[in-house]
């Protein structure tokens, strides 16, 4: 079965650039997706489609695709990012999340 | 704006049938350009998908899952259900019904809405 790979945990000062790596076999040839999940709230949809933003989401929070690896960029990271972020992807007609990374805002 | 409400037992015995109701408001199920689905969440855990639906009965299972999973909609209430059979304590989690959107082939379709979640303890 297709798997999505993502570290654990993350940190970074505010004010810095945060990467959030997902890995997968050949994901760069499918579309990757983002979601935040602060406690105790369902995960919210931040990048969808590679690198597309939904009304309402912060420039940013940007994403890429290519290769093995999507990633989730956040630049000027503010305590408001702290949160849970799950990649997702298709694998056929089945999905799959990877299993989440969580951001601390040192 | 599109909401989804789960509703259902907050607790189920071991062995028994775990089912969830998904309401949608402010969109319909019966709508060609979404597909419904649910995802689930263990304490502490990571997200797991379920399964998602199409409106006209077309449905797609995890495969670690669909032995014991079957979900279904009903048009009349603009509803959507989950229910997933004997149950063990492993799936005591927090559940979440989702929409789907996108077009064209699966792989650009995301989930753009969801509900709050609830939690399901399995316990006798």
């Amino acid at each position: 079965s297709y798997e999505l790979s993502q570290p654990p945990s993350v940190s970074v000062s505010p004010g810095q650039t945060a990467s959030i790596t997902c890995s997968g076999d050949k994901l760069g040839d499918k579309f990757a997706s983002w979601y935040q999940q602060k406690p105790g709230q369902s995960p919210v949809l931040v990048i969808y489609q590679d690198t597309k933003r939904p009304s309402g989401i912060p420039e940013r929070l940007s994403g890429s695709n290519s290769g093995n690896t999507a990633t989730l960029t956040i630049s000027g990271t503010q305590a408001m990012d702290e949160a849970d972020y799950y990649c997702q992807a298709w694998d056929s007609s089945t999905v799959v999340f990877g299993g989440g990374t969580k951001l601390t805002v040192l | 704006q599109v909401q989804l409400q789960e509703s259902g037992p907050g607790l189920v015995k071991p062995s028994e049938t775990l089912s969830l109701t998904c309401t949608v408001s402010g969109g319909s199920v019966s709508s060609a350009n979404y597909y419904w689905s649910w995802i689930r969440q263990p304490p502490g855990k990571g997200l797991e998908w379920i399964a998602y639906m199409y409106y006209s009965g077309s449905t797609d299972y995890n495969p670690s899952l669909e032995s014991r999973v079957s979900i279904s909609v009903d048009t009349s209430k603009n509803q959507f259900s989950l229910n997933l059979s004997s149950v063990t304590a492993a799936d005591t989690a927090v559940y979440y019904c989702a929409r789907v959107g996108g077009s064209g082939s699966y792989s650009e379709y995301y989930f753009d809405y969801w509900g709050q979640g609830t939690l399901v303890t399995v316990s006798s």
